[in-house]
């Protein structure tokens, strides 16, 4: 099945420092989302974007929706040890035929170190 | 408020046997949706339900297949087990009619091990 690429694929940090990952699709889409999945649960939802070249934060955290349409990015600023976890873009193409289906990435495994 | 329950947490079988998997939304959300989780192909869409209505689906097998009842809960089953059936099965909710926004709500997960 399709999955959205997704770099980097897995990151070291240390507490305190930025981090930046991005996602790209070779289709477009309508909305695109951010999810964060720790060991043994199931995804939940960081931020929700709907609008070409949207920036969104929610706390130290801040994603944009591309302007082509093709692509998000997001940024955790001041990174903490529960920042670690895999991360996961979505990406949703909105119509009649497909409504809810999201099309997730490869995911980003952030580790914090202290 | 609880959230997405999805039983059972973990389960084993064997090939050729068939499993079903519950799933009971946050209250209120009557937009189910199914996704496979497997290391490999990683998360992927298998089908969704809306007012007992399955509106989309993935591209799975006919093997699998899922229902919604009149209280918004779901199971999915699959037939005919096979190896590559081992996955993490999420199901997620949605307050949205269709899960609109995509801004979905996820269970634990239900992990099938098939030897």
């Amino acid at each position: 099945g399709q999955q959205l690429n997704q770099s980097p694929q897995s990151m070291f940090i240390q507490e305190g420092e930025d981090v930046s990952m991005n996602c790209t699709s070779s289709s477009i889409f309508n909305t695109w989302l951010w999810y964060k999945q720790d060991p043994g649960e199931g995804p939940v939802l960081l931020i929700a974007l709907y609008k070409a070249g949207e920036l969104t934060s929610n706390g130290r955290l801040t994603a944009q929706f591309g302007i082509t349409r093709k692509d998000s990015f997001l940024n955790i600023s001041a990174s903490i040890p529960s920042d670690v976890g895999i991360y996961f873009c979505a990406g949703q193409l909105q119509d009649t035929g497909t409504a809810s289906k999201l099309t997730f990435g490869t995911g980003t495994r952030l580790q914090v170190t202290l | 408020k609880a959230g997405v329950t999805q039983t059972p947490r973990y389960l084993i079988k064997t090939r050729g046997q068939q499993v079903t998997l519950s799933c009971s939304p946050i209250s209120g959300h009557r937009s189910v949706s199914w996704y496979q989780q497997t290391p490999g192909q990683g998360l992927q869409f298998l089908f969704e339900y809306f007012s007992e209505t399955q509106r989309n689906k993935g591209n799975f097998p006919g093997r699998f297949s899922g229902r919604q009842f009149s209280n918004s809960r779901s199971e999915m089953n699959v037939s005919t087990l096979e190896l590559g059936d081992s996955a993490l099965y999420l199901c997620a909710s949605s307050r949205d009619a269709w899960g609109y926004t995509g801004e979905l709500f996820f269970g634990e997960g239900s992990r099938l091990t098939v030897l």
